[in-house]
């Protein structure tokens, strides 16, 4: 498709189990983004690439997210021994050359429910 | 602390009257400004993207104005239909930063 898109779209976890999600942003764009976005909020910012090079990871809560990009196309944010407050909603985003000029495209999400 | 504040969160209108939607920022240091459309357990549709150089953009029924000088923009979507219900999200990308700053959103149902 020509769209951002992301698997699973749901996923339920036990708590303490580790969770790994997927997303394919669109071809060619060289900037990818996850957020995580909680009942009722905004979506809050989490991790950055630049092709392959995660150039910001600073709004990743814990040590137990991870997200890597390998071959700058497809990336996976890895949640290490989830907990109950990682519960939200996963976006990720891609965009077009420099960011600060391209629009940010949106997947569907993916939905974790830690129960 | 650079924030994006959408008020209020959540509004009403009959079909057929226009939808102002109303979006404040702190930092008028912005690259760009962003307005998303969100349905219930959806992603982001991204409406229209408004460079800091820029005032409006319109895309069909949809108008969206950027005064970077009061920290506002508004989204306007003429003769709103059932169709428009949604949330609608504002997004920031401010100086110094790669990242989206967002609002709440407003979520708005429109009355048929």
């Amino acid at each position: 498709g020509a769209g951002v898109s992301q698997s699973p779209r749901y996923k339920v976890a036990k708590r303490g189990q580790d969770v790994a999600l997927r997303c394919d942003p669109i071809s060619g764009h060289v900037s990818l983004f996850w957020y995580q976005q909680a009942l009722g909020q905004g979506p809050e910012f989490l991790t950055y690439f630049q092709n392959e090079a995660q150039l910001d990871k600073s709004g990743l809560p814990s040590d137990r997210f991870f997200a890597e990009r390998p071959e700058g196309s497809v990336s996976t944010l890895k949640i290490q021994r989830t907990q109950q407050e990682d519960s939200a909603v996963y976006l990720c985003a891609s965009s077009f050359g420099v960011v600060t000029y391209n629009e940010q495209f949106f997947g569907p999400g993916t939905r974790l429910t830690v129960l | 602390k650079q924030e994006v504040t959408q008020i209020p969160a959540a509004l009403s209108v009959p079909e057929g009257e226009n939808l102002v939607l109303n979006c404040s920022f702190t930092d008028s240091a912005i690259y760009n400004l962003q307005w998303f459309r969100q349905d219930p357990g959806k992603g982001l549709t991204s409406l229209l993207l408004i460079q800091s150089s820029q005032r409006e953009q319109t895309s069909g029924r949809l108008n969206a104005s950027l005064d970077k000088s009061s920290g506002r923009s508004t989204l306007y979507i003429a003769a709103s239909q059932p169709g428009d219900s949604a949330t609608y999200l504002c997004a920031v990308l401010y100086y110094g930063n790669n990242r989206l700053a967002f609002g709440k959103g407003n979520q708005v149902v429109v009355i048929p």
